[in-house]
């Protein structure tokens, strides 16, 4: 199983600033990366596929990049509502895991 | 506009069984391939299972292989998880998902569903 951890577990910022979240595999998986989003009572919501292609409706200052064992999420600045969890998964193989999140803070 | 609704959910007693549905809609749902996602109390998200557009392949989680069973009926759009054996641990939201595109192996999620709760607990 491929186990994928997210660093920082909780990242605080404030609204403007760059927020840059990392998601690391224990094997490659290839470009196989996605992200999401998730608020408070909400299901996820797709942000990033296949490491960099941003999802349809998917503001742009939302972009991936990445790949083999090492991938980053960055928000080029943060705005109110972008301050919730994201997880990313890999579709590489199977089982298909997620990451245990990375909480972003109003700092 | 495309749907996906999570029933089923509740309380059931250690080692009871619970089947959960997902009814889809505003898409050709027979092209695609579908999964459940759950996310306990407080914590992550956890896949659960995978079944590709015809229901011929089904893909288990460690943890609920031999428990779960994932099916689907085209002819009605809905989706099936039949859970048994339940424990503690699998007190969690089950949501539903769509993949991204059909046509081939593309396991990330669109559209989710709302989910629905599952309580484990006497």
């Amino acid at each position: 199983e491929i186990v994928l951890t997210q660093s920082p577990a909780t990242l605080s910022l404030s609204p403007g600033e760059r927020a840059t979240l990392s998601c690391r595999a224990s094997q490659s998986v290839s470009s196989y990366l996605v992200w999401y989003q998730q608020k408070p009572g909400q299901a996820p919501r797709l942000l990033i596929y296949d490491a960099f292609k941003r999802a349809s409706g998917i503001p742009a200052r939302f972009s991936g990049s990445g790949s083999g064992t090492d991938f980053t999420l960055t928000i080029s600045s943060l705005e109110p509502e972008d301050f919730v969890v994201y997880y990313c998964q890999q579709r590489s193989n199977w089982p298909l895991t997620f990451g245990g999140g990375t909480k972003v803070e109003i700092k | 506009e495309v749907h996906l609704v999570e029933s089923g959910g509740g309380l059931v007693q250690p080692g009871g069984s619970l089947r959960l549905s997902c009814a889809a809609s505003g898409f050709t749902f027979n092209i695609y391939a579908m999964t459940w996602v759950r996310q306990a109390p407080g914590k992550g998200l956890e896949w659960v299972s995978g079944i590709s557009e015809s229901g011929g392949r089904i893909y288990y989680a460690d943890s609920v292989k031999g428990r779960f069973t994932f099916s689907r009926d085209n002819s009605k759009n809905t989706l099936y998880l039949q859970m048994n054996s339940l424990t503690a641990e699998d007190t969690a939201v089950y949501y539903c998902a769509k993949v991204g595109e059909n046509n081939g192996d593309y396991w990330y999620f669109d559209v989710w569903g709302r989910g629905t709760l599952v309580t484990v607990s006497s």
